[in-house]
C-alpha cells in the first residue's frame, strides 16, 4: 500500500540554524500538508500545498517558514531560523488521488525536530 | 473559528471493557469527520471516517462512531476493548468550505489494562 514517508526521522539542532525536513507525499495526490505536535499538545495545521502554491497557511506559519515541492515528488518544509518553540514532531499528510475520497488525508511517520 | 474537544485526555480500562470516546467540533457548514489513532512510537492512522450517508460508519479494528448532527458529535465506541488498543486517539474535522485543513482535538490516550 502506498504510505507518506518523512526523513529524517529525528533531527537535532542548534538554535538559530537553518532545517529541512523531507517528505514524499502519495505519488497520485494532489494535496499536501505540514502540521506539527508540540510535546503535549494537540497537532496543529501549518500549511496546506495545492498546484504548487500555498492554498492555506496558519498564523504559525510566519516568515521562518517556507514550503517547495522542488522536483515533483519531495515536499519540503524549511525553518530559516530555528527557535527553541520550534521543538516538535512535524508531520507530512497528503490527500486527493481519489475522486471518491479526496478528503482522506495520509501521514507520514513524522520528523522529531529538537532545537537545543 | 472551527474546533474539537475530546471529553477525556486519559480512560485507563481493562480488556473486554466497553469503549467511548467523546467528539464534539464547533463548525458552521459541511463537515467531514474523523478517527485517527497513534500507537506508541508510530504514526498517525486513520481509524474511521464519515463523509455522508449512513451516520454510523464503521472502521478498522473493531471500531465505530455515530455522527449526530444535533448534538455536533462523533463519539467513538467500541464494544469490547484489547490490550492492543493503547494508544492515543484523535478526533479531527474537516471541510470544503474552509481549505481541507484538519482540526484535531487534543487526544485521548487510552490505556488497556491486561
Amino acid at each position: 500500500e502506498p504510505e507518506v514517508t518523512q526523513t529524517p526521522s529525528h533531527q537535532v539542532t542548534q538554535m538559530g540554524q537553518e532545517v529541512i525536513l523531507r517528505c514524499v507525499p502519495i505519488s497520485n495526490h494532489l494535496y499536501f500538508y505540514w502540521y506539527r505536535q508540540i510535546l503535549g499538545q494537540k497537532v496543529e495545521f501549518l500549511v496546506s500545498f495545492y498546484n504548487n502554491e500555498i492554498s492555506e497557511k496558519s498564523e504559525i506559519f510566519d516568515d521562518q517558514f517556507s514550503v517547495e515541492r522542488p522536483d515533483g515528488s519531495n515536499f519540503t518544509l524549511k525553518i530559516r531560523s530555528t527557535k527553541l518553540e520550534d521543538s516538535a514532531m512535524y508531520f507530512c499528510a497528503s490527500s486527493g488521488g481519489d475522486v471518491r475520497d479526496p478528503y482522506e488525508q495520509y501521514f507520514g511517520p513524522g520528523t522529531r525536530l529538537t532545537v537545543t | 473559528a472551527q474546533s474539537v474537544s475530546q471529553h477525556n485526555h486519559h480512560v485507563i480500562l481493562s480488556e473486554a471493557a466497553s469503549l467511548e470516546l467523546g467528539c464534539n467540533y464547533s463548525y458552521g457548514g459541511t463537515v467531514n469527520l474523523f478517527w485517527y489513532v497513534q500507537y506508541p512510537g508510530q504514526h498517525l492512522q486513520l481509524l474511521l471516517k464519515y463523509f455522508s450517508g449512513d451516520p454510523l460508519v464503521k472502521g478498522i479494528k473493531g471500531f465505530e462512531a455515530e455522527f449526530i448532527k444535533s448534538k455536533f458529535s462523533f463519539n467513538l465506541r467500541k464494544p469490547s476493548v484489547q490490550w492492543s488498543d493503547t494508544a492515543e486517539y484523535f478526533c479531527a474535522v474537516n471541510g470544503v468550505e474552509y481549505g481541507n485543513k484538519l482540526v484535531f482535538g487534543a487526544g485521548t490516550i487510552l490505556r488497556v489494562k491486561s
